[in-house]
């Protein structure tokens, strides 16, 4: 049990273009579902916290109008990077979390390469 | 500071114990995490400690922390060759310890 799931789990894009990543819970019901960066070789970073339902909370650094993330069923969270750019390029993973739980879930991640 | 620190690089020897280390910073902190990611993938979590313990036993895991100095650590006994990752602590923080906050990581080489 517990398993989520992202897609896609590699994608290219050029610069300029935007790019749809999704994140679902495949046997629970994520309340709260979470977007992590990770650069080679670094530690996870985190973007933003998004309750089902509501607007995401972005951490300070991150721009909420590039990183769009819509957490419209307690399923599936989407994080869309608009107009994206070659420093974009990363591992994204999402985590996902159930109401009264601790304990965060993480997905295999998409690693997102901007050309 | 902010930074949750871990050294970056561990190698030992298949068979011999590995411990990983990590200083967090937020005392309030309710969870500590560890967790483990092999190349290329996702996060997968090995094992985690209340802050009110001092030690954890799962298998071959034992985790031991010391609230006082903020150190956190992993023991991983007869390591074996599937054991090479990179290792992740994790502090939670904020209300309802919403978020995680991850060390720098450990990569652990286990030497045939």
């Amino acid at each position: 049990g517990a398993v989520v799931s992202q897609h896609p789990s590699w994608v290219i894009c050029k610069s300029g273009t935007s790019v749809k990543i999704e994140c679902r819970s495949l046997d629970f019901q994520a309340t709260t579902m979470f977007w992590y960066r990770q650069f080679p070789k670094q530690s996870l970073m985190l973007m933003a916290t998004s309750n089902e339902g509501s607007k995401a909370t972005y951490e300070q650094g991150v721009e909420k109008d590039k990183f769009l993330i819509n957490h419209a069923s307690l399923t599936l969270s989407t994080l869309t990077v608009t107009s994206a750019h070659p420093e974009d390029s990363s591992f994204y993973i999402c985590s996902a979390r159930s109401r009264g739980n601790y304990e965060q879930y993480f997905g295999p991640g998409t690693r997102l390469t901007v050309t | 500071g902010e930074d949750v620190e871990q050294s970056l690089f561990l190698s030992v020897r298949e068979g011999d114990s590995s411990v990983i280390n990590c200083t967090y910073t937020d005392s309030s902190s309710t969870y500590l995490y560890w967790y483990k990611q092999e190349p290329g993938a996702g996060l997968q979590l090995l094992t985690y400690i209340f802050s009110n313990m001092d030690m954890k036993q799962d298998q071959r895991l034992t985790v031991l922390l010391n609230k006082k100095d903020k150190h956190l650590s992993l023991r991983i006994a007869d390591t074996q060759t599937g054991d090479s990752a990179i290792y992740f602590c994790a502090e939670s923080r904020g209300a309802g310890a919403n978020n995680l906050f991850f060390g720098t990581g450990t990569r652990l080489t286990v030497i045939p």
